[in-house]
């Protein structure tokens, strides 16, 4: 089982609502991720917090605005989103991300279907 | 060329053989190696990681080669339950934090 959590599981939203997402590691992890995937596509970074300080943007758009509340907790909060962004939007940790051998553990991931 | 690359599949293979999955990077400043598993409509989980000198986890042996820039994984009898799409990872740096980069995944079906 992980030890990621994250909730809600399935999200049905429209586009002009504002939910959010939710992401809990007790692993005493340093790192945070958001990471998106399509169908038959792989993961693709969203963004890094370090220490909880946002250290990677990979040019999301700013529907999408990510907010780590303490070092376990991490939430990507959505707004006006579009139907082409339905994915499953995974939650990872890591010890820290300074080092690179370190693994990077996924949450079972939130499937969003925006309508 | 993509920053990872993958052998496109999918591989349908009968339980028992052996199958191999090859894997290129494009950054020579890539530090780490991984192979995750991801299952269906699941998330992904580290199988192994790969180091320089190669190494095997039971049924499965990964190797790099760094002046290539080539990773393999070798899957030995193969068994029903290894059926999953498998990603070559490269951890890489930008700024002061490591990335993982994702190739597009290969498909394993092993058959009964």
């Amino acid at each position: 089982d992980t030890e990621v959590t994250q909730t809600p599981k399935h999200l049905v939203m429209g586009m002009t609502n504002k939910k959010s997402l939710k992401c809990e590691q007790h692993m005493g992890h340093r790192a945070m991720y958001w990471y998106k995937q399509k169908a038959k596509k792989p993961p693709e970074l969203m963004f890094v917090y370090s220490y909880e300080k946002l250290s990677i943007n990979e040019s999301v758009p700013s529907r999408f605005s990510p907010e780590c509340p303490n070092s376990s907790l991490l939430n990507l909060h959505l707004h006006a989103l579009q139907p082409e962004d339905s994915a499953l939007y995974l939650c990872a940790s890591s010890q820290s991300g300074s080092f690179s051998g370190n693994t990077i553990y996924f949450g079972e991931g939130s499937w969003l279907t925006v309508v | 060329r993509k920053e990872v690359e993958q052998d496109p599949g999918p591989f349908n293979v009968p339980e028992g053989a052996t199958v191999a999955f090859n894997c290129t990077y494009s950054n020579s400043a890539s530090q780490s190696f991984f192979w995750y598993r991801q299952d269906c409509r699941k998330e992904p989980k580290l199988l192994m990681s790969v180091y320089s000198s190669g190494n095997e986890d039971g049924r499965f042996t990964a190797q790099l080669n760094r002046a290539s820039q080539y990773i393999s994984l070798l899957i030995r009898d193969s068994k029903l339950s290894d059926s999953a799409t498998y990603l070559c990872v490269v951890s890489g740096l930008q700024g002061s934090n490591y990335k993982l980069t994702f190739g597009k995944g290969t498909l394993l079906t092993v058959n009964p």
